[in-house]
């Protein structure tokens, strides 16, 4: 019954690959957002889909593709990945997508880029 | 456009001792702020918001935070740490037109020593 979860848990590769994560939140919100959480945990916002539909591009490189099948559902692919890629992603949902509301986040994916 | 600043990337104290978690915001409209808590591995969940209803907002486990317009801060404080209350603490703004979009701050890392 997690409320937003996550795949894979843990990431590694080698530079230049190609990779996904996935994210499913199970609250009926209408939004969905990715972070990026770096190596001294600052944490900054890359995307934001409000039911399918994109809301927040933030400066991330075009090798960052959000991608919502539907509402629940909010992926993360990156090409040609770089060591600088190396982080901690998550997920996160809100019900509407609103300055009031909370966000519930997911339990984050480490990927590791060598 | 929305700032915060967290004074204080490492706070320690003693159990039992008072907390107390600074986070100043910059905000051209009234803001809505809220507190974040990151436990080891795991994702964000929200410990309390502030909606511009009661300025003494009261969360979970003990803890509580007060918006002050006349000095921008909402500092995060529980009258007694305990171990379990060691963790990243993050404060966060948003409000305005970039309803949805919450802007972080750096984080603090609460040590909670014996």
């Amino acid at each position: 019954d997690t409320a937003v979860s996550q795949t894979p848990k843990y990431l590694v590769t080698q530079m230049g690959n190609d990779k996904s994560i996935k994210c499913e939140q199970n609250l009926g919100h209408d939004t969905m957002y990715w972070y990026k959480q770096d190596s001294k945990k600052f944490l900054k916002i890359m995307f934001s889909y409000n039911n399918k539909e994109l809301i927040i591009n933030e400066t991330v490189p075009n090798r960052f593709s959000p991608k919502s099948p539907d509402k629940a559902h909010l992926n993360l692919h990156i090409n040609s990945l770089e060591l600088g890629d190396s982080a901690v992603y998550f997920c996160a949902s809100s019900q509407a997508g609103g300055s009031a509301d909370t966000q519930y986040f997911g339990p984050g994916t480490r990927l590791t880029v060598l | 456009a929305q700032s915060v600043t967290q004074l204080g990337s490492h706070v320690s104290v003693s159990e039992g001792a008072l907390v107390l978690l600074r986070c100043n915001y910059s905000s051209s409209v009234p803001p809505y702020l809220f507190w974040y808590v990151q436990y080891p591995n795991q994702g964000l969940q929200l410990l309390l918001k502030y909606t511009s209803a009661a300025t003494l907002v009261k969360g979970i486990n003990g803890f509580e935070a007060e918006f002050k317009k006349s000095e921008t801060s909402f500092h995060l404080t529980k009258p007694s740490a305990h171990m379990s209350d060691a963790a990243e603490y993050f404060c966060a703004v948003s409000g305005g037109t970039n309803a949805g979009k919450s802007t972080f701050g750096d984080g603090t890392t609460l040590t909670v020593k014996p």
